[in-house]
């Protein structure tokens, strides 16, 4: 069984479009997460998400919106894509933070996004 | 300056070398470090967690300098399958534990 799952694993749009990429994690976790790895490898937070609080990074466009229809589940929204939205996305979920140390995030297989 | 910054290599070894990985955080307030791989076209995974006290696994040991905001990675005994990308990652506080990667740096082991 994946832990994370992702959906879809490559998606090629046209620029001005809507789109959707889906995650789910089986895990129990309590806090979800999206992170945009771009074509210079780096890995970045966009969104952290548990049912009670969620915190954007403030660089992200608001055409990028999260929505979580239950604990299990954090979908990306993307409106009006354009060209430098391509990138891999990747889907994450952590159990609650129960201490000072963080806990471990598991990370889906990734959406590869091409905005043409 | 970026919040965690790595050397992005690629470093070359032969099999069986010793590789050493380094990483610099800029958040003095950072609570929590790890070190996760990435295999090339595939997502993150956990390599290890890093402790204050450093910590073995293996071939693999991690180390914390907190004075000096100094996190190392090393492998003993190099694989082929240790060819990847080793990811330093910073968590900045305890708010909605956010991880914080830096850039990776690239292994490649030959035979």
């Amino acid at each position: 069984d994946t832990a994370v799952s992702q959906t879809p694993k490559y998606l090629v749009t046209q620029m001005g479009n809507d789109k959707s990429i889906k995650c789910e994690q089986n895990l129990g976790h309590d806090t979800m997460y999206w992170y945009k790895q771009d074509s210079k490898k780096f890995l970045k937070i966009m969104f952290s998400y548990n049912n009670k609080e969620l915190i954007i990074n403030e660089t992200v466009p608001n055409r990028f919106s999260p929505k979580s229809p239950d604990k299990a589940h954090l979908n990306l929204h993307i409106n009006s894509l354009e060209l430098g939205d391509s990138a891999v996305y990747f889907c994450a979920s952590s159990p609650r933070d129960r201490g000072l140390l963080g806990t471990e995030a598991f990370f889906g297989q990734g959406t590869r996004l091409t905005v043409v | 300056r970026k919040e965690v910054e790595q050397d992005p290599g690629p470093f070359n070894v032969p099999e069986g070398a010793t590789v050493a990985f380094n990483c610099t955080y800029s958040n003095s307030a950072s609570q929590s470090f790890f070190w996760y791989r990435q295999d090339c076209r595939k997502e993150p995974k956990l390599l290890m967690s890093v402790y204050s006290s450093g910590n073995e696994d293996g071939r693999f040991t991690a180390q914390l300098n907190r004075a000096s905001q100094y996190i190392s990675l090393l492998i003993r005994d190099s694989k082929l399958s240790d060819s990847a990308t080793y990811l330093c990652v910073v968590t900045p506080n305890n708010a909605g534990n956010m991880l914080t990667f830096g850039g990776g740096t690239r292994l490649m082991v030959k035979p």
